[in-house]
């Protein structure tokens, strides 16, 4: 079962849009985080936070931006869509080191 | 600082046949140790996890023992399945690396297919 929820699952988008990526999740986790995976399968940390109005970049630069507004809500937004920015993008939460993450099922992100 | 190294696929099996992801790490303190699946299209699942040495950790038949003599955590199961067929990501977690933030290191991923 699922408890942290993205959508939507797969968006196709022309250049220049604007678009935001959500994710929720249900179990009040101070953690969460925003992976973009390449096809190559390697997953990049691109933004996490360790709460409500608490946002730092990740390893990988990214042209993205994300808000913590409330516990439960990490939404991650580009500003301008570009055809480098298709990938997949996964969100993931976190209470304590020795539990690990939990994953949403991610966003597939085209850009033509 | 933290770093997994897994092997690299992609590795190919028959159904039935026995399976090993070798999996090492280096970390600063005495990390928890995880294995993930991806399944086609989804998101990363945990599979089986050991916080402390010796522990093992088990799920769906699948079985990884926390070595800290030799920094592994190699994921072995005994007869695989179609249904196993996905992405398999080793990872740690370091309390003494980074402070609070949890954030865990990821290996780059090995591609699993089993053939009927």
């Amino acid at each position: 079962e699922a408890d942290i929820y993205q959508t939507p699952r797969y968006l196709v988008i022309g250049t220049g849009k604007k678009i935001t990526l959500e994710c929720s999740q249900t179990m009040g986790h101070d953690k969460m985080y925003w992976y973009q995976q390449d096809p190559g399968m390697e997953l990049h940390l691109i933004h996490y936070s360790y709460g409500v109005n608490s946002t730092e970049k990740g390893d990988l630069s990214s042209e993205s931006t994300v808000s913590r507004i409330r516990t439960e809500h990490f939404p991650l937004t580009l500003e301008s869509a570009r055809p480098s920015h298709t990938s997949q993008y996964l969100c993931a939460s976190s209470e304590r080191p020795g539990d690990g993450y939990t994953f949403g099922s991610g966003t597939r992100l085209t850009v033509v | 600082g933290n770093s997994v190294t897994q092997m690299e696929g992609p590795v190919t099996l028959s159904e039935e046949a026995f399976l090993t992801i070798n999996c090492t790490y280096t970390a600063t303190g005495y990390p928890s140790l995880f294995w993930y699946v991806q399944y086609p299209g989804e998101g990363l699942q945990l599979l089986l996890k050991a916080t402390k040495a010796d522990d093992k950790g088990s799920n769906k038949g699948f079985e990884a023992t926390y070595r800290k003599e030799t920094t592994s955590f190699h994921l072995e199961k005994g007869s695989v399945q179609v249904s196993d067929s996905a992405v398999y990501f080793c990872a740690l977690s370091d309390p003494m690396s980074g402070g609070s933030n949890y954030k865990l290191t990821f290996g780059k991923g090995t591609l699993l297919t089993v053939n009927p």
